[in-house]
């Protein structure tokens, strides 16, 4: 199984700033078949990176993954007030997927 | 536009048995994984179940592994979570993901 672990636990920031969120794997992901999933209070978590660097529809440009291997970032480059919510990496290179614990971006 | 539709959540006792669907539309279902992910109160995302795009393939995670059975069905365009012997420990709500597109999730509560 392939252990996702997310830095920081929680990143504040303020509008405007730029985010960088970290995830790191226990062992190399294959085809970089990592996401980032966002999830505000009371929603469904809503895809916004697929294949490491991918923007799902309709995700703003200010979005940008990167990575591979065992590292990933997920950069947010000009936070929006829309933006704050959890972040979550999750890979699917395996048969068995998995869930980094999440980053919670806050004000 | 992929959509992702969960149903059949529920308050069950313990020991008891739930079936969970997943109806999907906007995307080529038969040619895709699809799999169930829960959240339980105050926590983060778990991976449960996976299936192939034929579902000849399932994999689970080792908590649920002879209790949860997944399944999907092509020609209905549907998936399914069927989940037997729930424990207090099951409650959560249940996302339906396809395509990486998920659900709304369904709300399961296990309790006496």
């Amino acid at each position: 199984e392939i252990v996702l672990t997310q830095s920081p636990g929680t990143l504040s920031l303020s509008p405007g700033e730029r985010a960088t969120l970290s995830c790191r794997a226990s062992q190399n992901i294959d085809r970089n078949f990592l996401a980032w999933h966002q999830q505000k209070p009371g929603q469904a978590p809503r895809l916004v990176i697929s294949g490491a660097s991918n923007r799902a529809t309709g995700i703003p440009d200010r979005f940008s993954g990167s990575g591979s291997g065992t590292d990933f970032t997920l950069t947010i480059s000009r936070l929006q007030p829309e933006d704050f919510a959890v972040y979550y990496c999750h890979q699917y290179s395996t048969y068995h997927y998995s869930f980094g614990q999440g980053t919670r971006l806050e004000i | 536009e992929v959509q992702v539709v969960e149903s059949g959540g529920d308050l069950v006792q313990p020991g008891g048995s739930l079936r969970l669907s997943c109806a999907a539309s906007g995307f080529t279902y038969s040619g895709y994984w699809m799999f169930w992910v829960r959240q339980a109160p105050g926590q983060g995302l778990e991976w449960l179940a996976s299936v192939n795009e034929d579902g000849s393939a399932q994999f689970y995670v080792d908590s649920v592994k002879g209790r949860f059975t997944i399944s999907k069905d092509n020609a209905n365009i549907s998936l399914y979570l069927q989940m037997n012997s729930l424990r207090a420990e099951d409650t959560a709500v249940y996302y339906c993901v396809g395509g990486l597109s998920w659900g709304q999730g369904t709300q399961v509560t296990v309790s006496s």
